[in-house]
């Protein structure tokens, strides 16, 4: 079937300092690959996705580049804010039918000043 | 200007009632879906309706009833409620239900109690 794993939260870090959240995944096919962010209190919103391989997201300076070598789509950025404390999760799409998207379990990311 | 927008943002209630979450979005999508989110924000889904179908049932016990008026709105209503219901249920939207490069659209979820 298909999955998506994250790493384990919480991470806490430092206002400044640089963030991976890893991301793997495994699917049946081709998928599109998205990270949403999830801020208290709110529903899940489109961070930054990629649809093919090679391709790098970005937005809000989070990054993650889709690699199909190694079936991983991590989450990067170079310097994090007090306001990037939320919630983070790695999702995929395959094309084609009824198909159930799949969400990874969600990364706690709290930084502090 | 919400694009999906969800009613109650709060719902406490007692075991045994019934109860409704209304959800609409206006942007024009196909396809609508519920996800019930648990304490350790874990995302679960329970439906996904595309013009007005049932398209994904998630083996959701059959007390959780959706129904899509139409294409714009996905109301859940949920009989006989139970302390494990106690959770975040979120309405989402998407492009189509092929998947693919289409996102997902979530409302700002509604927090049942079950006391």
């Amino acid at each position: 079937g298909n999955s998506v794993t994250q790493m384990e939260g919480p991470v806490t870090l430092s206002e400044e300092a640089f963030l991976t959240i890893n991301c793997t995944y495994t699917a049946t096919g081709y998928p599109s690959l998205f990270w949403y962010v999830q801020y208290p209190g709110e529903g899940l919103q489109l961070l930054l996705k990629a649809t093919k391989a090679d391709d790098k997201g970005s937005n809000k300076g989070f990054e993650a580049t889709y690699r199909k070598e190694t079936t991983s789509f991590h989450l990067e950025k170079g310097s994090v804010q007090v306001s990037d404390s939320a919630v983070y999760f790695c999702a995929l799409n395959l094309s084609g039918g009824s198909y159930i998207p799949t969400f990874g379990r969600g990364t706690s990311l709290i930084v502090h000043p | 200007d919400t694009a999906v927008s969800q009613t109650p943002k709060y719902l406490v209630t007692q075991m045994g009632n019934d109860k409704s979450i209304k959800c609409e979005q206006n942007l024009g999508h196909d396809t609508m879906y519920w996800y019930k989110q648990d304490s350790k924000k874990f995302l679960k889904i329970m439906f996904s309706y595309n013009n007005k179908e049932l398209i994904i049932n998630e083996t959701v016990p059959n007390r959780f009833s959706p129904k899509s008026p139409d294409k714009a709105h996905l109301n859940l209503h949920i009989n006989s409620l139970e302390l494990g219901d106690s959770a975040v249920y979120f309405c989402a939207s998407s492009q189509d239900y092929s998947g693919g490069t289409y996102e997902q659209y979530f409302g700002p979820g509604t927090r049942l109690t079950v006391t």
